[in-house]
């Protein structure tokens, strides 16, 4: 079945400590992107990748950073510099260039203690 | 800052059409406007998008407004299944299909 996997769905971290979320893709998409929601509020993008080896920041990228090394896979790193981290991060998708949907992951709930 | 603006809340039976109306007055000609809703704890589900045309899927109905400043998601028949939040949102297409997600609308089914 083609589609989105996050890993994994909880993770818990002490402040201070870099980690990083996996996101793969098997849909063949060009493009990919990576969201936050805080609780009881909207989808914020943090990056976009558009294509292998070429990324863009979103509107809330500090504290934040990505790789494209590979077409199926857009893993997000959230650093020390992240002031407030706790949050559940979206991964999506979509073909390029598109009017359609971008197709979302299960999400990760990250909380750091 | 999300272009789009919607109720907060709204309640429906069960089994009865759900209207969730979408304000877009910055739209321009080239921007779609998509439909995702959101069950908690997961991620966004595409639910339809339009340009100018109204559209059916299996999901739902879009109706657009003529001079393209307002839609509406349209249920023809709720379902328990289909509470959750609807996030109306003006896509540009030349933009790399980006999209900014507002509030949205939570939508309450009652049986």
């Amino acid at each position: 079945d083609g589609g989105i996997t996050q890993s994994p769905k909880y993770l818990f971290r002490k402040e201070g400590q870099n980690v990083t979320l996996s996101c793969e893709q098997n849909l063949n998409h060009d493009a990919m992107y990576w969201y936050r929601q805080d609780p009881g509020q909207g989808l914020r993008l943090i990056y976009y990748s558009q294509i292998v080896n070429d990324f863009q920041k979103g509107d809330i990228a500090e504290g934040y950073s990505v790789s494209r090394e590979k077409k199926e896979s857009f893993p997000l790193t959230v650093t020390s510099a992240q002031k407030n981290p706790t949050a559940f991060y979206l991964c999506a998708s979509s073909s390029q260039p598109s009017s359609g949907g971008q197709y979302f992951g299960p999400g990760t709930r990250l909380t750091v203690l | 800052d999300a272009k789009t603006t919607q109720p907060n809340s709204m309640e429906s039976n069960e089994e009865e059409p759900v209207h969730l109306p979408c304000n877009h007055s910055t739209i321009s000609g080239t921007d779609y406007i998509h439909w995702y809703r959101q069950l908690p704890s997961q991620g966004p589900e595409y639910v339809i998008h339009g340009l100018t045309s109204n559209v059916n899927n299996r999901m739902a109905s879009l109706a657009i407004a003529e001079d393209r400043k307002s839609s509406t998601l349209i249920l023809h028949r709720a379902t328990l299944r289909d509470a959750a939040v609807y996030y109306c949102i003006q896509g540009s297409y030349n933009a790399g299909n980006m999209l900014t997600f507002g509030g949205g609308t939570r939508l309450m089914v009652k049986p």
